[in-house]
């Protein structure tokens, strides 16, 4: 089974402050990385999916992707306390079929 | 609107009695699949579907049945429900490329007394 990792949080930063939030995976080969939000209680999210290693922004929102390292993180700029949610790394892996692997998601807290 | 329709919402049931969650999407997507959420645990994926009448286990099948007669349509069954299905489910569906990732269902609070 390929894993995805995140450290569980909360990670708790001030309105206004980056936030910063970090995945690892397991599976070399992946190819497609994706970042979701999640609300208590409601749905996942899509914010950003990455495939090239780099950077790629979207307004507040950058992925950043190192497959060298095996390594996906999501910065979020700005941070406003509606961004207070889990976010949910996913791989899809290498098979050639559309299943997505998650992490078991991020808490981030943005307080006023 | 582009959408993943579940039903119901919220679900109280007994043990042993057999009970049906829908999923319909109107995205004309060809992948389907149904995951359960835990405390802890993340997204588990129960059965997944690749196109109608292709159907095949995810990391959790037991206890659960699917299947996928028309495209749109990708139901999840569960015969004899235990206490330990009591989760929440979501239901998402690609494309075939899966370029954007899944698009997930409202999700249905199951509790199995």
């Amino acid at each position: 089974q390929k894993e995805v990792e995140q450290n569980s949080g909360p990670l708790s930063v001030p309105e206004g402050a980056i936030a910063s939030l970090n995945c690892t995976y397991s599976d070399r080969g992946s190819q497609s990385f994706f970042w979701y939000r999640q609300y208590s209680g409601k749905s996942p999210e899509l914010i950003m999916f990455i495939y090239s290693n780099g950077d790629k922004e979207d307004g507040r929102f950058t992925a950043q992707l190192n497959k060298a390292s095996q390594y996906v993180s999501l910065l979020i700029r700005d941070s406003q306390p509606s961004d207070s949610a889990t976010y949910l790394c996913a791989v899809k892996e290498n098979t050639g079929f559309q299943k997505l692997v998650f992490g078991t998601g991020t808490r981030l807290l943005v307080s006023p | 609107e582009a959408q993943v329709t579940q039903n119901p919402r919220y679900l109280i049931t007994v043990t042993g009695k057999k009970l049906t969650v829908t999923c319909s999407q109107n995205m004309n997507h060809e992948y389907m699949s149904w995951y359960r959420q835990d405390p802890g645990l993340g997204l588990r994926q129960i059965y997944y579907s690749m196109n109608v009448e292709v159907t095949d286990k995810g990391d959790v099948p037991e206890g659960y049945k699917v299947s996928r007669k028309e495209k749109r349509n990708f139901p999840l069954i569960l015969e004899s429900p235990s206490p330990n299905q009591t989760s929440l489910y979501f239901c998402a569906s690609s494309s075939t490329t899966g370029a954007r990732g899944y698009t997930f269902g409202s999700g249905t609070r199951l509790t199995v007394v």
